[in-house]
C-alpha cells in the first residue's frame, strides 16, 4: 500500500524568505503526486501536479516542485513567500485502479505553514 | 462556474441522530469522494464511487453509508453508530481515472453535541 510522509508538522518562514517543504512516498510504481493548500475551513485547492515526464513541475502562485525517484521524494519550493502562503499543506499520492483496494488519494498529515512579518 | 458544492457548511447533532451531507458537483465527473479531516491527520478516505449506482468502501466507512443515483450526487450519512463523528468532511470528484486527479469541494464542519 501506498504511503506518504511529510515529517514537518509546523515551518516558520519569514515573508520574503525562501520555502521547502518536504514530502516524501512510498508506491510500488510511479507514482502520480499532488501538492494541496488548504486555508483555515475551506476546501483543498490543488496547487500542482507530477505524472510523468520533466521532473521540476510549475504550479499556481509561484510555487514549483522536484520529483526525485532514488528518493521518493516531491518537495514543494517557493523562492520568496508572502504572507497570504500562510495555509496548511498537503502531499498526496494518487493510485491506478487495478481491481482492489481504496481508489482515493492517500494524503500526507499536513504542514502547518506560518509566516513571520 | 463549474464546482463542487457542499451544504450545510456548518452542521450540529444531538448524539444518536443520523445526518446526511451533501455534495453536489457540475462538472460532469464519473468519480466522486468523501473525506474526513481530524486535527494533524490528514485526510481519511470514507466512501468513493466511480460511477453511477456503484459505490465502495474506504478506510473508515464503518458507522456512515452513501448513495449514489444521480451523477452529480453523492452524499453521506453519518448514523448514531459512528462513535467519534465530529469532524471535518470533504468532498472530492475526479475525471481522471488513471492519475486520480481530484478537485473539491469547501467542506462541511459536524459537530456532535
Amino acid at each position: 500500500a501506498q504511503s506518504v510522509t511529510q515529517p514537518d508538522i509546523h515551518i516558520t518562514v519569514s515573508e520574503g524568505a525562501s520555502l521547502e517543504l518536504r514530502c516524501n512516498y512510498s508506491y510500488g510504481a510511479t507514482p502520480y503526486l499532488f501538492w494541496y493548500v488548504q486555508s483555515p475551513g475551506q476546501g483543498l485547492q490543488l496547487l500542482l501536479k507530477y505524472f510523468s515526464g520533466d521532473t521540476l513541475v510549475q504550479g499556481i502562485k509561484g510555487f514549483e516542485a522536484e520529483f526525485k525517484r532514488s528518493q521518493s521524494s516531491f518537495n514543494l519550493r517557493k523562492p520568496s513567500v508572502h504572507w497570504s502562503d500562510a495555509a496548511e499543506y498537503f502531499c498526496a499520492v494518487g493510485s491506478y485502479l487495478s481491481g482492489g483496494g481504496a481508489d482515493g488519494l492517500t494524503f500526507g498529515k499536513g504542514t502547518h505553514l506560518i509566516i513571520q512579518p | 462556474d463549474g464546482g463542487i458544492t457542499q451544504s450545510p457548511k456548518y452542521l450540529f447533532r444531538k448524539e444518536g441522530q443520523n445526518v446526511t451531507l451533501s455534495c453536489e458537483q457540475n462538472l460532469n465527473h464519473d468519480a466522486m469522494y468523501w473525506y474526513r479531516q481530524d486535527p494533524g491527520q490528514g485526510l481519511r478516505l470514507i466512501y468513493y464511487s466511480q460511477i453511477v449506482n456503484d459505490f465502495q468502501k474506504g478506510d473508515i466507512a464503518e458507522g456512515y453509508s452513501v448513495s449514489r443515483e444521480k451523477k452529480e450526487s453523492f452524499p453521506l450519512t453519518v448514523t448514531s453508530a459512528q462513535k467519534n463523528p465530529t469532524a471535518f468532511y470533504l468532498c472530492a470528484s475526479s475525471q481522471e481515472r488513471r492519475t486520480n486527479e481530484q478537485f473539491f469541494g469547501p467542506g462541511t464542519r459536524l459537530t456532535v453535541l
